[in-house]
């Protein structure tokens, strides 16, 4: 089967870093992506693994491990807007996009 | 801006009445997607085309049907709403560059309410 999980809910501080994980089973695997998502809005992009290693984009970081099945997504010097789901995909096949079902990051002033 | 537009970005029918979303896109990508969304859940894939080759998945229900007249436009039919398909639809495009794993550009969204 095809299976995705993260974490529900975290709660972080403004200015902190928080880790938010992905683990994975799929049939097959084409890479790995994180979306942002804020409330009542579409999914943005902000990250794609498909070798092992941690990808640095500013803030944001990634992290893959294929033989453990598992991705994070680091996120330094948190701000408020930063308030939002975070969505892990994979690639399982050509175009089949599977989605866990989001971290929702709390930011505390 | 290239992007992907929906319309409307929210729409109310009434149980058992069709209801028509659409999506446009400015990208020129071969491959649009529709998912559903329901509230703190995973996006859904319902289908996807690859230029004009339609792809069903095998758990999207019959009452959901789409077409894709040319590039740039693709809309989801839903023929007979009931309360259940209450959710965010999300249209996406990507970029076919032979590997089948680029990036999705999202529209914005339609939030469906049925009555």
């Amino acid at each position: 089967g095809q299976n995705i999980d993260q974490p529900t809910e975290m709660t972080a501080t403004e200015g902190a870093i928080v880790q938010i994980n992905c683990t994975y089973q799929t049939s097959g695997f084409n890479g790995l992506f994180w979306y942002q998502q804020h409330a009542g809005e579409a999914p943005t992009f902000l990250s794609y693994n498909v070798l092992d290693g941690l990808e640095e984009k500013g803030r944001f970081s990634s992290f893959l491990s294929r033989s453990k099945g598992y991705s994070y997504l680091l996120l330094k010097e948190l701000q408020m807007k930063d308030s939002a789901s975070y969505l892990c995909a994979v690639i399982g096949g050509t175009y089949k996009y599977i989605f866990g079902t989001g971290t929702r990051l709390k930011v505390l002033a | 801006d290239a992007m992907v537009i929906q319309n409307p970005r929210y729409q109310v029918t009434q149980f058992g009445k069709p209801v028509t979303l659409s999506c446009s896109q400015t990208l020129n990508h071969n491959v649009m997607y529709w998912y559903q969304q329901k509230s703190s859940q995973a996006p859904k894939l319902l289908f996807h085309y690859y230029d004009k080759d339609f792809n069903n998945e095998a758990d999207t229900p019959d009452n959901f049907q789409s077409r894709r007249p040319n590039t740039s436009f693709c809309f989801l039919d839903i023929l007979s709403p009931w309360l259940g398909d209450a959710a965010m639809y999300l249209c996406a495009t990507s970029r076919e560059t032979g590997t089948g794993a680029e990036k999705l550009f999202f529209g914005s969204g339609t939030q469906l309410s049925v009555l």
